[in-house]
């Protein structure tokens, strides 16, 4: 079972709208990683944040690591029709990549 | 493109049947992990391995098994197949070892199993 929870679990917005996602771990992490799954199609990595790194920024992506609240949020700004996807985040847990359940965003032109 | 290759894409079998997804990793990852994603399940982790060898073993049931080549390529081999077996079956590699240390992993396109 996957130790790690996503919310929302799906999310509609309009073009130009910024989306957040919101996760939830819980074990001590040494980072934290966000991928992005188009349907039915492979992973692919956006982002890493380490676990002394508060936030980081990758073009219209901004992903903040609270390790107190053993929480991260992904926030995409200006969204586009192309942001279309599902978004885990995902940490290292005895040598293997734990997986959350994912946010299902749906971007409307 | 990842850089990481896997086939069939598409697989579509019996029950009691026996299939083997093939992973070929990017240049240079010595790393390959395998992963299950189902409706019911998600995203789960398979098996781990480095270099030829075994490194992370996940909720990996007993009729699956998995190896690595001296080209550095894997195979995962699904037997005695059960319809709840049907499941995109990922591959991914890194460069470096699973650990606690940073690392992103590079995902293949996925083999789509289907057991009737």
């Amino acid at each position: 079972s996957q130790q790690g929870e996503e919310d929302p679990q799906a999310l509609s917005i309009q073009e130009g709208e910024n989306a957040t996602m919101n996760c939830s771990y819980k074990t001590s992490i040494n980072n934290l990683q966000w991928y992005r799954q188009n349907s039915g199609r492979g992973l692919v990595h956006l982002i890493l944040i380490r676990s002394n790194e508060r936030e980081k920024h990758s073009g219209r992506l901004r992903v903040t690591l609270d390790t107190s609240k053993k929480s991260s949020s992904l926030l995409i700004t200006a969204s586009r029709a192309a942001d279309t996807a599902s978004y885990f985040c995902a940490h290292y847990q005895g040598g293997k990549l734990i997986f959350g359940q994912g946010t299902e965003l749906s971007v409307k032109p | 493109d990842s850089g990481v290759t896997q086939t069939p894409k598409h697989l579509i079998t019996a029950t009691g049947q026996r299939v083997t997804l093939r992973c070929s990793p990017r240049s240079g990852d010595l790393s390959v992990y395998w992963y299950q994603q189902s409706l019911d399940q998600g995203l789960q982790f398979l098996i781990q391995y480095y270099n030829g060898e075994e490194r992370a073993k996940g909720n990996i049931l007993e009729r699956f098994s998995a190896q690595q080549f001296p080209d550095l390529h894997s195979e995962l081999n699904l037997s005695s197949l059960e319809l709840g077996d049907s499941a995109l079956y990922f591959c991914a590699s890194s460069s470096r070892v699973a650990g606690d240390i940073y690392n992103e992993q590079f995902f293949g396109p996925g083999t789509r199993l289907t057991v009737l």
